[in-house]
């Protein structure tokens, strides 16, 4: 089935540093993926909209200039967390559909990210 | 706006069914998902329905759709230690490529 591959799993930075989070489509290509944040024992909260070739669709109340997301191939979304803060830190989920295959959208492992 | 609500809770015996309810919003939603996520894991897609079916059936699991009342559940038979894990119920919108989730179900399997 389809395949997305999040990397990396954990990340530990200091404060005023910058991150970032790699989201790959192994087996099929995604013109639109997702990123999703996921604080502890709660929902996932969707953050915005990687569009192939195009600038991220943002959702309302998240920052574009502290998310940075660019979606330069069809296989590989990244998120930038710029000037990363204690409370920047987050599980961090992305996702993507094959349009081919069919309707679910499949999710990457997440990523940890702890800012110190 | 859309939302997507569920119980927060639910514990079972191993061996009895587990049935997690899910109600939306959205009349216009196409497809309705099942997601597990295991600690500290990403989710994991267990199955979907689409809004014009009352039932999917896939080994273990049952999907039970009420349109009507905006009303899905799912149903695990046979629930194992396994299991233990949340539970989110999410709808994808008609109009939008755009996936919102319920704030899951933690589901705890007793021996």
């Amino acid at each position: 089935g389809a395949v997305v591959s999040q990397h990396p799993s954990r990340v530990i930075c200091k404060s005023g540093t910058s991150v970032k989070i790699e989201c790959r489509s192994l087996d099929f290509q995604a013109t639109t993926m997702f990123w999703y944040r996921q604080f502890p024992k709660q929902s996932l909260m969707l953050m915005a909209t990687s569009n192939e070739g195009s600038k991220a669709t943002y959702e309302q109340g998240v920052e574009k200039d502290k998310f940075l997301i660019n979606h330069a191939s069809l296989t590989l979304s990244t998120l930038t967390v710029t000037s990363a803060h204690p409370e920047d830190s987050s599980f961090y989920i992305c996702s993507a559909r094959d349009l081919v295959r069919g309707s679910g959208y499949t999710f990457g492992s997440g990523t940890r990210l702890t800012v110190v | 706006g859309e939302d997507v609500e569920q119980s927060l809770f639910l514990s079972v015996r191993e061996g009895d069914s587990s049935v997690i309810n899910c109600t939306y919003t959205d009349s216009s939603s196409t497809y309705l998902y099942w997601y597990k996520q295991e600690p500290g894991a990403g989710l994991q897609l267990l199955t979907y329905i689409f809004s014009n079916m009352d039932m999917k059936q896939d080994q273990r699991l049952t999907v039970l759709l009420n349109k009507k009342d905006k009303h899905l559940s799912l149903r695990i038979a046979d629930t194992q230690t396994g299991d233990s894990a949340i539970y989110f119920c999410a709808e994808r919108e008609t109009s939008y490529d755009k996936v919102i989730f319920g704030p899951g179900t933690s589901l705890s399997v007793i021996p």
